[in-house]
């Protein structure tokens, strides 16, 4: 049973617009989320996270939406750069468990 | 500042062979994960280490162990490598609470024949 589901496994966009990652999730318990990168041949790092106290978090070109009663998150990359081409995973965790729970990923290509 | 070390890159071994995933950090932190990630199937918990001292299974823990040899280190264990275990591996560290991120290695690619 996928607790966090990522159901775009890609995403194309052109250099200078938007990019929108989506991700739900099914365990009412998780009450913060985080979003990491991923390029080859290197390990995950963290991106932007969200407490479910909080509809929206910014971080420069990075935003984290979260719909608590959808249990729908997104990320917005405004503007989308080359260098953002990579594997993006959706992560929760719940309560006083510090496990994460990690999405699929999504793989996103910025076109020049 | 190297942050999460993993020993070795890269490994192939023969089903059967046993092998040990190294992995420290030098950041203080008190707990540690092993992952593994799979085509399609992200990121999955093997085992993890709440604090020195203790160790708790993940997700998917069989044909794994795990020693958390002291704060900085943990080791994951292939006692009798099979080819389901032909994955990619990511130690992580972090502090304790809820905003506390993981730090990941830059992960050991494992190939059992």
């Amino acid at each position: 049973d996928q607790q966090v589901k990522q159901n775009s496994p890609s995403l194309s966009v052109q250099e200078g617009r938007i990019s929108i990652l989506n991700c739900d999730y099914t365990n009412s318990m998780f009450d913060y989320f985080l979003w990491y990168k991923k390029y080859p041949a290197e390990g995950p790092t963290f991106l932007i996270s969200i407490s479910s106290i909080k509809d929206k978090n910014e971080d420069g070109r990075f935003t984290v939406f979260l719909n608590k009663s959808a249990k729908h998150l997104s990320l917005h990359i405004v503007p989308s750069q080359p260098g953002d081409s990579a594997v993006y995973f959706c992560a929760a965790k719940g309560g006083s468990n510090y496990k994460l729970t990690f999405g699929k990923g999504t793989l996103l290509t910025v076109n020049p | 500042n190297a942050g999460v070390t993993q020993t070795p890159k890269f490994q192939v071994l023969k089903t059967g062979q046993s092998m040990t995933l190294q992995c420290a950090q030098d950041m203080n932190h008190n707990s540690m994960y092993w992952y593994r990630q799979d085509p399609g199937m992200g990121l999955r918990l093997i085992y993890y280490s709440a604090s020195e001292g203790t160790t708790d299974k993940g997700e998917v823990p069989n044909g794994y162990n795990v020693s958390r040899l002291n704060k900085r280190e943990f080791s994951l264990r292939l006692e009798s490598a099979a080819p389901s275990q032909t994955s990619v591996y990511f130690c992580a560290s972090s502090n304790r609470g809820q905003g506390s991120p993981l730090h990941f290695g830059n992960g050991t690619r494992l190939t059992v024949t």
